[in-house]
């Protein structure tokens, strides 16, 4: 079965200090991967996606991830974070047999101190 | 172009009331995914409709839950005889397409979410 495992439930960093996420998926063939976050009482915004092709995809707001299929993994990295990163990131799987319904990871929540 | 719309943005339901809850897609899409999220959990899929179709329910509960994306109109979540343990934020996704051949892995874009607190 399709799973989701993100190691952290809670990471806190430095404005401007670098960010790695973590997050393992469980699944037969090639996923489709995504990140999003989630900014308290809103909902959620798509970060990035990978579907094939290049292994390490940008996405908005200065973020990237790498797909390591050898690891199984998925990690969401910024260089350099804003106080405004401060939220709840969800890593996610698609692509099940016939529908796309997306298998998410329990989250990671972000603080960013000054 | 307007994002997912979804009403109303917060519920407050007695146990033993009905809960209804709306979601618009965003234009042009044809496919809406209802999730819920418990508080301090990650989302949960409950079911994949298309227009007049409901196409993968496997997340519902058995009982007491249904959706439907009529011809017309919003998607609609309803929950009958609410209990406390219903208690959570509902959102819905929309994607321009479905799974099919070429077309799989379509993002999917979600709403603002629908938080229902029953008392």
């Amino acid at each position: 079965a399709q799973s989701v495992t993100q190691p952290d439930i809670h990471i806190t960093v430095s404005e401007g200090a670098s960010l790695e996420l973590r997050c393992n998926y469980s699944y037969g063939a090639t996923p489709y991967l995504f990140w999003y976050v989630q900014s308290p009482g809103q909902g959620l915004q798509l970060l990035l996606k990978y579907f094939s092709g290049d292994t390490l995809v940008q996405g908005i707001k200065g973020f990237e991830a790498e797909f390591k299929r050898s690891q199984s993994s998925f990690n969401l990295r910024k260089p350099s974070v804003h106080w405004s990163d401060a939220a709840e990131y969800f890593c996610a799987v698609g692509r099940s047999y016939n529908t796309d319904k997306l298998i998410f990871g329990t989250g990671t929540r972000l603080q960013v101190f000054p | 172009n307007a994002g997912v719309m979804q009403n109303p943005r917060h519920l407050v339901r007695r146990r033993g009331q009905e809960a209804r809850l709306r979601c618009s897609p965003m234009k042009g899409h044809s496919h809406v995914y209802w999730y819920r999220q418990l508080p301090e959990e990650g989302l949960k899929f409950m079911v994949y409709l298309q227009k007049e179709n409901i196409i993968d329910e496997s997340g519902m509960p058995k009982e007491r839950f249904s959706a439907e994306f009529p011809k017309e109109g919003p998607s609609i979540l309803r929950i009958q005889q609410v209990v406390r343990g219903d208690s959570a934020a509902y959102f819905c996704a929309s994607s321009p397409r479905g799974p099919s051949g070429q077309s799989r892995g379509e993002t999917q874009y979600f709403g603002p979410g629908t938080r229902l607190l029953v008392l």
